[in-house]
């Protein structure tokens, strides 16, 4: 167990529709990172958030947004689903905006039928 | 803006040495990182080098050239469990961490 949590593991879903990935950081990070990964593809970097401010954002669609809670467990917002974004996505959080490395969650495979 | 490269594919042989390779361009440099991959996982963390020279820890070493924007990473002894992507992310100026697109790393036997 990396301490970062992700939920769901698994999603199934029909193109149009709207789901919520859910992220836990580690305990202590205040970085929450978010990226997907479709098959065979590298890590493409979506947005981080930092504190519950977003920091920095990466190639993500307007279809996309997440926002980090006081908490600082942060969700990923997809909606109308396309085929193509079926995919892993991961969420990894950090102590110090990643000077020292990320730590990855399971990920969250979804698939768009 | 931020480059890195390294091979798509490789394959080697079981308890063979295997060399992954890595170069980057990136805007300001605070340490690079390998992270190793299986399918459907989440990346793990391998390495970090920061300064340069060789860090060694069990059977993975890693190399850094900052002045050349280079850095390897060495597998010995390989085992059937390495076949795996090895990533290669470089830290920069502004703490993020860029991938690159990965090395996917066949051991036969």
């Amino acid at each position: 167990d990396s301490g970062v949590t992700q939920t769901p593991k698994h999603l199934i879903t029909a193109t149009g529709q709207r789901v919520t990935l859910r992220c836990s950081p580690r305990s202590g990070d205040l970085s929450v990172y978010w990226y997907q990964q479709s098959l065979d593809q590298g890590l493409q970097f979506l947005i981080q958030y930092y504190n519950g401010e977003e920091r920095a954002k990466g190639n993500i669609l307007e279809r996309f947004s997440a926002q980090q809670f006081p908490d600082l467990h942060s969700e990923l917002n997809l909606s109308s689903l396309e085929l193509g974004d079926s995919a892993l996505y991961f969420c990894a959080s950090s102590a110090s905006g990643g000077r020292y490395g990320y730590t990855f969650g399971s990920g969250t495979r979804l698939t768009v039928v | 803006g931020q480059n890195i490269d390294q091979p798509t594919e490789m394959t080697a042989t079981e308890g063979a040495i295997v060399q992954i390779n890595c170069t980057y361009q990136t805007s300001g440099f605070n340490g690079l990182f390998w992270y190793q991959q299986h399918a459907g996982e989440a990346p793990t963390f391998l390495s970090y080098n920061v300064l340069d020279g060789l860090e060694e820890k069990g059977r993975f070493s890693s190399f850094l050239s900052r002045s050349k924007g280079y850095s390897y990473l060495l597998l010995k002894e390989l085992q059937m469990k390495d076949s795996a992507s090895y990533l290669c992310a470089v830290n920069n100026a502004g703490n993020m961490l860029t991938f690159g697109g990965g090395t996917r790393l066949m051991v036969k036997p």
